[in-house]
């Protein structure tokens, strides 16, 4: 049963608006969230993260929001560029001695 | 600033030929991660260390093995490839296993078994 799930597999975004990507998890153990961005042939980077006792991170054009009550967190680009045009996947973490489990990702394009 | 490395970065391999992808890190991690990326599947996990001369199995572990050489190496050995492995993989690091810790990781390795 996927514990992270990213339930849009493809967004399309005009540059200059902003892009929204959703991340809902099942787990109420997960205390710490990230995201990270891969291009084409390359590995997956680091882009930003939250602790489960925030709400809302900010790092220039990239904020993510969680909603734990909802279980859900979203990651928010403003303004997009067509260099963030990638896939963007969801992870998250839980105390103790377990891995980081991803999301199936999103495919973001943004169109110049 | 080499980070994680990745060796080979391409390879074919013949249905039953054996294998050992390479990963190193220099960043005096103590736990690395094999990931294999699979279109539409996102990032599974393999197997992981936790810390040197530990191993333990992911969510898709069947036929593979591995070895926690020493806290910077962490090889993944298929003893007879099968279509099925036919995957990008990804070795990672990260200071701790869980925790409000981020993982590294490397380039990856494309393996397609005919």
């Amino acid at each position: 049963d996927q514990q992270v799930k990213q339930n849009s597999p493809s967004l399309s975004v005009q540059e200059g608006r902003i892009s929204i990507l959703n991340c809902d998890y099942t787990n109420s153990m997960f205390d710490y969230f990230l995201w990270y961005k891969k291009y084409p042939a390359e590995g997956p980077t680091f882009l930003i993260s939250i602790s489960s006792i925030k709400d809302k991170n900010e790092d220039g054009r990239f904020t993510v929001f969680l909603n734990k009550s909802a279980k859900h967190l979203s990651l928010h680009i403003v303004p997009s560029q067509p260099g963030d045009s990638a896939v963007y996947f969801c992870a998250a973490s839980s105390p103790g001695n377990t891995p980081l489990v991803f999301g199936k990702g999103t495919r973001l394009s943004v169109i110049a | 600033n080499a980070g994680v490395t990745q060796t080979p970065k391409f390879q074919v391999l013949k249905t039953g030929q054996s294998m050992t992808l390479q990963c190193a890190q220099d960043m005096n991690h103590n736990s690395m991660y094999w990931y294999r990326q699979d279109p539409g599947m996102g990032l599974r996990l393999i197997y992981y260390s936790a810390s040197e001369g530990t191993t333990d199995k992911g969510e898709v572990p069947n036929g593979y093995n591995v070895s926690r050489l020493n806290k910077r190496e962490f090889s993944l050995r298929l003893e007879s490839a099968a279509p099925s492995q036919t995957s990008v993989y990804f070795c990672a690091s990260s200071d701790l296993t869980g925790g409000n810790t981020e993982a590294f990781f490397g380039q990856g390795t494309r393996l397609t078994v005919v």
